[in-house]
């Protein structure tokens, strides 16, 4: 089936630095979401990309949907205590029917 | 509202043991997963149904068991549980993707079972 990579797997970083994670995979893509979880919750989605070279923010989030359609990644500027946890691409392409792959995530921790 | 909700949240069983997970979601939505989740693997698919009376195998779906009797319910089932299973399980569900919205989905809190 579908793979991804993410990396980082995990960041270790102080609060206001700006943090750049990437998930690669060996196929194509037709929609890249980045999910973030909560210690202790459920993924909640954060962006979806839906068009090769999209550039798309929310907040301090900016996502892009890689031009070769088998790349994005999340950057998050001026980092904060909250935005500590487990960062999530998830990929879907036309053949997969309802399902998405799920990046391995990498775990955030920012420091005071 | 409600959204995704998960019992039980914590579950302590024994090798051989069974049980069930209940998933249940407010949103009308049509389609419905089960996902595990291990430190380092992200979430792997156990099983999916695309609606009422439908099921279907996802990535890792050997010794589980699915039921969606209830548009609005997705049972997880454990007929013989082992170690091997100890994992976090999330449910999550989504409107037909392919439309608006397209892979956004509502995940439970999480129900976190331990096979001794």
């Amino acid at each position: 089936g579908q793979q991804l990579n993410q990396s980082p797997q995990s960041m270790f970083i102080q609060e206001g630095e700006d943090v750049s994670m990437n998930c690669t995979s060996s196929s194509i893509f037709n929609t890249w979401l980045w999910y973030k979880q909560d210690p202790g919750e459920g993924p909640v989605l954060l962006i979806a990309l839906y068009k090769a070279g999209e550039l798309t923010s929310n907040g301090r989030l900016t996502a892009q949907f890689g031009i070769t359609r088998k790349d994005s990644f999340l950057n998050i500027s001026a980092s904060i205590p909250s935005d500590v946890g487990i960062y999530f691409c998830a990929g879907h392409w036309e053949t997969s029917g309802s399902r998405l792959t799920f990046g391995e995530g990498t775990q955030l921790t920012v420091n005071p | 509202n409600a959204g995704v909700t998960q019992t039980p949240k914590f579950r302590v069983l024994k090798t051989g043991q069974s049980m069930t997970l209940l998933c249940a979601q407010d949103m009308n939505h049509e389609y419905m997963y089960w996902y595990r989740q291990d430190p380092g693997m992200g979430l792997r698919l156990i099983h999916y149904s695309v609606g009422e009376g439908t099921t279907a195998k996802g990535e890792v779906p050997d010794g589980y068991n699915v039921s969606r009797l209830k548009k609005q319910n997705f049972l997880l089932g454990l007929e013989s549980a082992a170690p091997s299973q100890t994992s976090v399980y999330f449910c999550a569900s989504s409107y037909r993707l392919g439309q608006t919205n397209t892979g956004e989905l509502f995940f439970g809190e999480g129900s976190r079972l331990t096979v001794l």
